[in-house]
């Protein structure tokens, strides 16, 4: 499986853009980049994904360098609800006939805590 | 984005009987579906990934005759851990995923084994 790395905290201020990061040196060409999300106590929530291209939604924004070793979740005002832990992940594409045991499944890293101050 | 629930949230049972955890897909019908586990303070780990219609797969490791996954319907699969004992104690959440698409995740059972 191919790995990511991210920090295991960081520290935001209430109303600031927060730029997350994730390693993925390893990652293959069919894999996507997912980012999730998890509040104590509940499932993970997505939060956005990507293949090469930059990617917004309303949650978020999320950058993919030109090799695609590495990507940046961006949220753009963080508030106190987005403190939580945020899970990058990648994720094999799956296809019948495409033999790999791996594809379409998420495998979690540890994430990075999040914490927004007031 | 899709709702997937789970049930029941929270379940307290004694060492030595079996529990079954629900997971439905709400508004969309899920090609496949995940279970993962998730101890204190520690990331998920998946468990198995099953398919309508077949025979889960299981992570190395993860005792099948332990954690019956049984993936009935488009809309619904079920854990059973049987046999529960302290150790199994855990917060195990299921997700669901409609082919290529994205994966949602349910609200999370939390497991308590005395």
């Amino acid at each position: 499986d191919a790995k990511t790395t991210q920090p295991n905290s960081m520290e935001s201020n209430e109303e600031e853009p927060v730029h997350l990061p994730c390693n993925h040196s390893t990652i293959s060409g069919t894999d996507y980049i997912h980012w999730y999300r998890q509040l104590p106590s509940q499932g993970p929530e997505y939060v956005i994904h990507g293949l090469t291209s930059n990617v917004n939604n309303r949650m978020a924004s999320l950058a993919i360098a030109e090799d695609r070793k590495s990507s940046t979740l961006i949220l753009h005002r963080a508030t106190l609800r987005d403190a939580a832990v945020y899970y990058c992940i990648l994720r094999a594409l799956w296809s019948p006939g495409l033999h790999n045991t791996n594809a379409g499944k998420s495998t979690f890293g540890d994430g990075t805590t999040l914490t927004v101050k007031p | 984005g899709a709702v997937v629930s789970q049930h029941p949230s929270r379940v307290i049972c004694k060492s030595g009987t079996s529990v079954k955890i629900e997971c439905r897909s709400l508004d969309f019908q899920a090609t496949t579906m995940f279970w993962y586990r998730q101890f204190p303070k520690q990331s998920l780990m998946l468990m198995a990934t099953s398919n309508e219609g077949s025979k889960a797969t299981y992570e190395q490791g993860v005792e099948k005759d332990k954690f019956l996954i049984n993936h009935a319907s488009l809309t619904l699969s079920t854990l059973t851990v049987t046999s529960a004992h302290p150790e199994d104690s855990s917060f195990y959440i299921c997700s669901a995923r409609r082919q290529q698409e994205t994966q949602y995740f349910g609200p999370g059972t939390r497991l308590l084994v005395l």
